[in-house]
């Protein structure tokens, strides 16, 4: 059982390029979200997705695209990276029947924006 | 809007011993979740402990335990006969009912002493 992955792992790239980082879960989970981690803020919400096709802000969305085509995979695109993207990027999924309403996260992308 | 504050940045304890972390939150809402997640070096995201706001007893998972005080809207998590593998970042975070989002707090370093 995979759970949720996350590629890549590590990623550097320059100022103003594209890019996707990649979130998959095996568990049909509903409800798919990506954070971001910075030292001294913890983990801030970017967007997250109740479901095929509806995907809704949280709390740092700007710079950022998402997508959720499938319900397993829910894509973060980064259209024109800047320095201050430079974090550990955690996707997570979730379900919500019944007391399922615990997240679980990926093991993160660590990008680095030169 | 929901705020989660760790006033202890870093805390270490001697192996074997029982070290208890702070998290104090801020809400208006009557039902939520609050939650506690490790994250060793790995930087995994691991989930400890839940406990819903409803549930008066608290939450205990193991060596894992937590003194929920509603009305004082503190949430401490306590760990008996640390262990070396308990080292990481721990975080403490909040989630309304009926929301998915997870509010985060800025996490405690624990490092243990052998």
């Amino acid at each position: 059982d995979a759970g949720i992955t996350q590629s890549p792992r590590y990623k550097i790239t320059e100022t103003g390029r594209q890019v996707t980082l990649m979130c998959h879960q095996t568990w049909s989970h509903s409800y798919m979200f990506w954070y971001r981690q910075d030292l001294g803020h913890g983990l801030r919400l970017i967007y997250y997705s109740a479901a095929a096709d509806i995907t809704d802000k949280g709390e740092v969305p700007d710079g950022y695209v998402v997508s959720r085509s499938k319900t397993e995979n829910f894509p973060l695109t980064l259209e024109s990276a800047t320095r201050s993207q430079t974090s550990v990027y955690f996707c997570a999924s979730s379900e919500t029947s019944g007391s399922q309403e615990t997240q679980y996260f990926g093991p993160g992308t660590r990008l680095l924006v030169l | 809007a929901q705020t989660v504050t760790q006033s202890q940045p870093e805390m270490s304890v001697q192996e074997a011993e029982t070290v208890t972390l702070s998290c104090t939150y801020d809400t208006s809402e009557s039902d939520y979740y609050l939650f506690w997640y490790k994250q060793p070096p790995s930087r995994q995201m691991i989930l400890v402990i839940r406990q819903e706001a409803y549930k008066q007893q608290n939450a205990t998972e193991n060596r894992f335990s937590v003194n929920f005080q509603k009305a004082a809207k503190s949430f401490s998590l306590k760990i008996s006969d640390s262990q070396l593998g308990d080292a990481a970042m721990y975080f403490c975070a909040y989630r309304q009912q009926g929301a998915q989002k997870l509010v985060f707090g800025q996490g405690t370093r624990l490092t243990i002493n052998p």
